[in-house]
């Protein structure tokens, strides 16, 4: 059974603190990794896409990297701010799985206090 | 640009009815998903849709539930003689399907089996 895992499960901040959090999935078969952020009431939103083993993606403030032979991925956030509070999930795409069989974690729920 | 839209937002069945749940993609996607999550859990890939075809639904339940993207119109996800398990939030997304995208999501159906 293919499992992701992401921790911590909750998150608790400062503003202006940074925080990062991890993502831990099969490393055998991987093909690609998604980090979505998920505001309340809202709908999941697409942060990065990564493919290749030391990949780094930066978007902002927020930043990710990718460890494909050992299998997990960090998201970073500089300087946090109230309006990244959210849930931010991974999703695991297995090489032998259609493209939208996404495994996703169940995120890490991230609050900044301003 | 419309993003991807879902309706109803809310469904309420009685045990033993149909419950219906729509998904018109982003303009200019031909690939629909959908995913389910229960309560306490991560999002689960249900079915992998194109227009008029079933990719991928190694996610979905054998019995009772079925899915369809017809070539005009919105995907429609159908599950029959629903029970109290069946209540989740459903969520549709889409992609342009051109190599490894990420998803677009809508912003779910809550349905609530009474």
């Amino acid at each position: 059974i293919l499992n992701v895992e992401q921790s911590p499960q909750s998150l608790h901040v400062q503003e202006g603190d940074s925080t990062n959090f991890t993502c831990s999935f099969p490393s055998s078969n991987f093909y690609a990794l998604h980090w979505y952020r998920w505001e309340t009431a809202k709908s999941p939103e697409a942060l990065f896409v990564m493919t290749l083993n030391g990949d780094e993606k930066k978007k902002g403030r927020i930043s990710a990297t990718l460890n494909t032979k050992e299998g997990y991925s960090y998201l970073y956030i500089k300087g946090s701010q109230p309006e990244d509070s959210a849930t931010y999930l991974c999703a695991y795409l297995n090489y032998g799985g259609s493209q939208g069989n996404l495994i996703f974690g169940k995120g890490t729920k991230l609050s900044v206090k301003p | 640009n419309a993003g991807v839209m879902q309706n109803p937002r809310h469904l309420v069945r009685r045990r033993g009815q149909e419950a219906r749940l729509r998904c018109s993609p982003m303009k200019g996607h031909s690939h629909v998903y959908w995913y389910r999550q229960l309560p306490e859990e991560g999002l689960k890939f249900m079915v992998y849709l194109q227009k008029e075809n079933i990719i991928d639904e190694s996610g979905m339940p054998k019995e009772r539930f079925s899915a369809e993207f017809p070539k005009e119109g919105p995907s429609i996800l159908r599950i029959q003689q629903v029970v109290r398990g069946d209540s989740a939030a459903y969520f549709c997304a889409s992609s342009p399907g051109q190599g490894i995208s990420p998803l677009h999501f809508g912003n779910g159906t809550r349905l609530t089996v009474t």
